[in-house]
């Protein structure tokens, strides 16, 4: 089993619509949780930290959910502009190791 | 701007021949570096964390004699791909861990590697 799993999509959703993202990861002892974007052929870029509480940032969404080991991004309003990788990130002894799902692949079309 | 800047952003190379990709983190030290590689279609994988002074600690299945990692200085560290084969091609990226301000983790631009 994968440490990190995402559904790899490709999602193909239409501009406005709302989309929503999900991971799984493995070890219980993961302590930190990020999504991050990566575009096509760039370095991925931190997008949200995901904390139990849940956190907003602006269009976007985060959850987190330890019993299950569950982690989700929400994104609303679709923009173009969104058309990217999403990456589910944890991290586990000492915090600066960081474990990368394969990624979601959004598409927002016209 | 960029805080890890990576070079050469893209490089093609012969089979056989070694090639060098820098990291450098420009306004911070970084005692910790990672670098990580990436398939087409593929997630980063983790292959080296680079520690400033020491050598370098690699993931299960990265040979280090291929893969050297060098952390000569708080603010760089080099990955040099020796023996370069054609199956060597992918991306190669690097990160740095900014302590303070979060204790953000901060990628490189990433390297295009193509050995032919």
């Amino acid at each position: 089993r994968k440490e990190v799993e995402q559904d790899p999509g490709p999602f193909n959703v239409p501009e406005g619509a709302t989309v929503a993202f999900n991971c799984t990861y493995s070890n219980s002892a993961s302590q930190s949780f990020f999504w991050y974007r990566q575009d096509c052929r760039k370095e991925p870029k931190l997008l949200m930290s995901v904390y139990s509480s849940g956190n907003e940032d602006g269009r976007f969404t985060a959850q987190l959910n330890r019993a299950s080991q569950y982690i989700s991004l929400l994104i609303r309003d679709s923009k173009l502009s969104d058309s990217a990788t999403y990456l589910c990130v944890v991290t586990t002894g000492g915090g600066n190791k960081l474990t990368f799902g394969t990624g979601t692949q959004l598409k927002v079309e016209l | 701007g960029a805080v890890v800047s990576q070079h050469p952003s893209r490089v093609i190379c012969k089979s056989g021949t070694s090639v060098k990709i820098e990291c450098r983190s420009l306004d911070f030290q970084a005692t910790t570096m990672f670098w990580y590689r990436q398939f087409p279609k593929k997630s980063l994988m983790l292959m080296a964390t680079s520690n400033e002074g020491s050598k370098a600690t690699y993931e299960q299945g990265v040979e280090k004699d291929k893969f050297l990692i060098n952390h000569a200085s708080l603010t760089l560290s080099t990955l040099t791909v020796t023996s370069a084969h054609p199956e060597d091609s992918s991306f190669y990226i690097c990160s740095a861990y900014k302590q303070g301000s979060g204790n953000t983790i901060y990628f490189g631009e990433g390297s295009w590697l193509t050995v032919v």
